[in-house]
């Protein structure tokens, strides 16, 4: 079955606003990474995480691997975040494996 | 200067002929993975590869074939290929297949199939 579930499927935001995006694994995960893919298809790697948070500019990300969750909070949107948001995690030798996204629209 | 190199960007191609999707990295990486995209599914792993290795693979497809002639190049042979084929492949790379760090992705090659 799926092992990586993300949610909200598609979210909606004014500019200056902020939300959180989830992910939730069904097994046991080491670590967790979260990409933007751009309006090109470029796939831009945001965060990498075997735990704890980290932060970068208006984006935080967490890794609760005991909980089996990892998020994603972007604050203060702006128009160039738009984009579909992947996160994708691997355990033990496996490749990382990719949620289904979650696609942000930021609206002025 | 990209590190990770996909060629062709673009391609088209006939039902049933066969084309080679090129990866070549310029990281110092041992590990190199084949995804795809389409528009019916979310990026979804196809193999990977270790020290020129196949370390797993997800396709049950073997129209799919890697080729490793060398520790940075993981090459995606596709036959008789398929409009469902009809997909965006990425490749990447991470130092070890099972390290850590984070794999990197190159700028995929968009497959079109007539």
């Amino acid at each position: 079955g799926d092992q990586v579930e993300q949610s909200p499927s598609a979210l909606s935001l004014h500019e200056g606003t902020g939300s959180a995006l989830r992910c939730n694994f069904t097994t046991t995960m080491r670590a967790v990474q979260w990409f933007q893919q751009n309006s090109r298809g470029s796939l831009i790697n945001l965060f990498y995480l075997a735990s704890g948070t980290k932060e970068n500019g208006r984006l935080k990300s967490t890794f609760n691997s005991k909980e089996s969750y990892s998020t994603l909070h972007i604050r203060d949107a702006q128009l160039e975040d738009s984009g579909t948001y992947f996160c994708a995690a691997r355990n033990n030798n496996n490749a990382p494996r990719f949620g289904a996204g979650t696609k942000l629209s930021v609206k002025p | 200067d990209p590190k990770i190199i996909q060629k062709p960007k673009y391609l088209v191609a006939v039902t049933g002929s066969e084309k080679i999707l090129i990866c070549e990295q310029y990281l110092g990486h041992n590990a190199m993975y084949w995804y795809r995209q389409s528009a019916k599914k979310p990026l979804e792993f196809m193999f990977s590869y270790s020290y020129q290795k196949l370390m797993d693979n997800q396709t049950a497809s073997s129209r799919f074939q890697p080729q490793s002639s060398k520790k940075n190049h993981l090459d995606l042979q596709i036959t008789a290929l398929k409009p469902d084929d009809s997909a965006t492949y990425f490749c990447a790379s991470s130092q070890t297949g099972t390290d850590n760090q984070a794999p990197l992705f190159g700028e995929g090659t968009r497959l079109s199939v007539l």
